[in-house]
């Protein structure tokens, strides 16, 4: 049973940078795609871009030059950054899992945390 | 990018009713279109992919239809566990993106 678990500040300084963390159990992170998709408060959610397992990324245009997307297989954790950040980055961040075989599917995802800038 | 129209925003039905929920693309995803469930305090779950496909361990009772830029799902007797938020998401270009979602609540 894969579990995913988001975790870093709930709170961030505008022009600062939100860093967040996705730990992975249950299945590793070299084998799959991971994203990141985030839901402001009563908008639509968002996806934001996706890592593969070998560290190749995809972004969403919109956050193109602010995004960053890491993996670490040897913890098996995900990461996501971004800079620099506006009240419209207040958001539910939350990573899933891309099922494989098909490119923008997501299996499993984490319960989300809220990021508030 | 493509925008997806979920209707109705809210929908009240009765443990035992069928319940059918809508979601319409600005343009043909073809038929690359998925439907998730979440309830408060979980995490979203895949119930639907491929418009058509059930994912692994989803009950029968909810089923997808549609292609090109109309999807529906169907739920085809309310169970109590059902009630929560439903949303659709394509995979047909980047950047995927997603319904608003229908909040499925009991009546």
């Amino acid at each position: 049973q894969v579990h995913l678990q988001e975790s870093g500040p709930g709170l961030v300084e505008p022009s600062g940078t939100l860093s967040l963390t996705c730990n992975v159990s249950g299945a590793s992170i070299s084998l799959f795609y991971w994203s990141w998709i985030r839901q402001p408060a009563g908008k639509r959610r968002e996806w934001i871009g996706r890592i593969f397992g070998s560290g190749t990324t995809n972004y969403n245009p919109s956050f193109e030059h602010r995004v960053t997307m890491t993996v670490d297989t040897s913890k098996n954790q995900l990461s996501l950054t971004l800079t620099p950040v506006t009240a419209a980055d207040t958001a539910v961040y939350y990573c899933a899992r891309g099922q494989q075989g098909f490119s923008g599917i997501y299996d499993s995802w984490g319960q989300g945390t809220l990021v508030t800038v | 990018e493509v925008v997806l129209t979920q209707s109705p925003a809210t929908l009240s039905l009765s443990p035992g009713e069928r319940a059918t929920l809508s979601c319409r693309a600005s343009q043909s995803v073809i038929t690359h279109l998925a439907w998730y469930q979440h309830k408060p305090g979980h995490s979203p779950r895949l119930l639907i992919y491929e418009a058509s496909t059930r994912a692994t361990g989803v009950p029968a009772r909810f089923s997808g239809s549609g292609s090109g830029t109309d999807f529906t799902l169907t739920i085809s007797s309310l169970e109590p566990e059902d009630f929560a938020v439903y949303f659709c998401q394509h995979r047909a270009s980047w950047p995927y993106t997603f319904g608003h979602g229908t909040k499925l609540e009991i009546k």
